[in-house]
């Protein structure tokens, strides 16, 4: 089954830094591989989901790319914000179920 | 557009109690999961459900039971609560059409066991 890792565990950046958080994962027969965004105490937002015919999507800000060959995402972050700091989980699995990573924490310092 | 409800939103159980945790989707999902969510660990799958009927094991299975009797609820069911089960619990919900899936949160339950 999918195993799913994130890199680093928690990152801290002065405001404006534009930053790239990083996924890895175990089997490149990933079916999708989704973004999200969790800030304390509350649920799950979706940023970006990529598929897996796809190599990368765009929302604002953020860009989120995904390479199968080497099993890896990264999500890239431009002219972060205080308002970015939360924690980030990326997901991925096979047709069925899906695996979370532990995520990043990222604070953004004004 | 309610998307994913869970209930309760907060419990406090003493060890040994039963209780059902529910989800609920209105989107006509196929994919239903229950995850929990622990200090530093991210989110553990417990049990998913394919379709309506259809129930299989995540990676921490253990002490928890799921029945998907109507295609739009997903239930979660801890038999004898334990402390080692103190978490906070997440449903979710997944769309496929034309290959495209993406997953949908419910806000969460946290359960307290003591």
């Amino acid at each position: 089954k999918q195993e799913v890792t994130q890199i680093p565990a928690a990152l801290s950046v002065p405001e404006g830094e534009n930053l790239v958080l990083n996924c890895s994962f175990t089997d490149s027969a990933i079916y999708n591989l989704q973004w999200f965004r969790q800030d304390p105490g509350k649920g799950l937002t979706s940023l970006l989901l990529i598929q897996s015919s796809q190599r990368e999507q765009t929302s604002g800000r953020l860009n989120a790319s995904l390479d199968k060959s080497s099993g890896r995402s990264t999500l890239y972050i431009a002219a972060s914000q205080p308002g970015d700091s939360a924690t980030y989980l990326c997901a991925g699995g096979d047709n069925n179920d899906m695996r979370f990573g532990a995520g990043t924490r990222l604070t953004v310092k004004p | 557009n309610a998307g994913v409800t869970q209930t309760p939103k907060f419990r406090v159980l003493k060890t040994g109690q039963s209780m059902t945790l529910l989800c609920a989707q209105d989107m006509n999902h196929e994919y239903m999961y229950w995850y929990r969510q622990d200090p530093g660990m991210g989110l553990r799958l417990i049990h998913y459900s394919v379709g309506e009927g259809t129930t299989a094991k995540g990676e921490v299975p253990d002490g928890y039971n799921v029945s998907r009797l109507k295609k739009q609820n997903f239930l979660l069911g801890l038999e004898s609560a334990a402390p080692s089960q103190t978490s906070v619990y997440f449903c979710a919900s997944r769309t496929q059409v034309e290959g495209r899936t993406e997953a949908f949160f419910g806000q969460g339950t946290r359960l307290t066991v003591v």
